[in-house]
């Protein structure tokens, strides 16, 4: 069965360090891929996606992802955090021929110090 | 655009009792999906609808859960009886077609459900 994990469950940084948040899946073919980002007290919503191509991806608000397949990862970094970014991150895994169906990580709660 | 729409947003039950909740997708969605997001982890697929027809309830316990989604439009999903492993907060998310992962999933703000 597929199954994502996310290795860091809260990260503490302060504004303008440097942020990476870990993301490993199980699953053997091809896949697509996800981070899903929750502000306090807002909805789940996309951040950034990788379905093909240049395997580094770029999102909303200076977020990135590097998809490297040999290592089954999907990692989501920004340069320099805000306190605005201060969220719950979730890793979304799509298997090519399961439709819609995203498999989600447990999430990573992000506390930006200001 | 109006967003995914639930109600209620909280309900608290008692164990045994039966609940309901009720989801609006994006007009023009036709997929629609049930998450249930327990603390502490990520939201798990119950079901997945396209149109008004089921597409994937294999996580769904059918034993005490049910889903409809008459008319291909609104959603209801429905637990009865209610334990109190069923404490989470049940997602709604709708995307435009075909169930397709590349159709982006826009969230609902969720029901938290309290069993007691």
């Amino acid at each position: 069965a597929q199954s994502v994990s996310q290795h860091n469950h809260h990260v503490i940084l302060s504004e303008a360090a440097s942020l990476e948040l870990g993301c490993n899946y199980s699953y053997g073919g091809t896949v697509n891929l996800f981070w899903y980002v929750q502000y306090p007290g807002q909805h789940l919503q996309l951040l950034l996606k990788y379905f093909s191509g240049d395997p580094l991806v770029k999102g909303i608000k200076g977020f990135e992802a590097e998809f490297i397949k040999s290592k089954f990862s999907f990692n989501l970094r920004k340069p320099s955090v805000q306190w605005s970014d201060t969220a719950e991150y979730f890793c979304a895994v799509n298997a090519d021929n399961q439709g819609g169906k995203l498999i989600f990580g447990q999430g990573t709660e992000l506390s930006v110090k200001p | 655009e109006a967003g995914v729409a639930q109600s209620p947003r909280y309900k608290i039950i008692e164990k045994r009792q039966s609940v309901a909740f009720w989801c609006n997708p994006i007009s023009g969605h036709a997929t629609l999906y049930w998450y249930q997001q327990i603390l502490g982890q990520g939201p798990k697929l119950l079901i997945q609808f396209q149109n008004n027809g089921v597409v994937d309830d294999s996580q769904l316990p059918k034993d005490r859960f049910s889903a409809e989604r008459l008319k291909g439009v609104d959603s209801t999903l429905k637990i009865q009886p209610a334990k109190l492993e069923d404490s989470a907060v049940y997602l709604c998310a709708s995307s435009l077609d075909q169930g397709l992962a590349y159709n982006e999933q826009f969230f609902g703000p969720g029901t938290r459900l309290t069993v007691l």
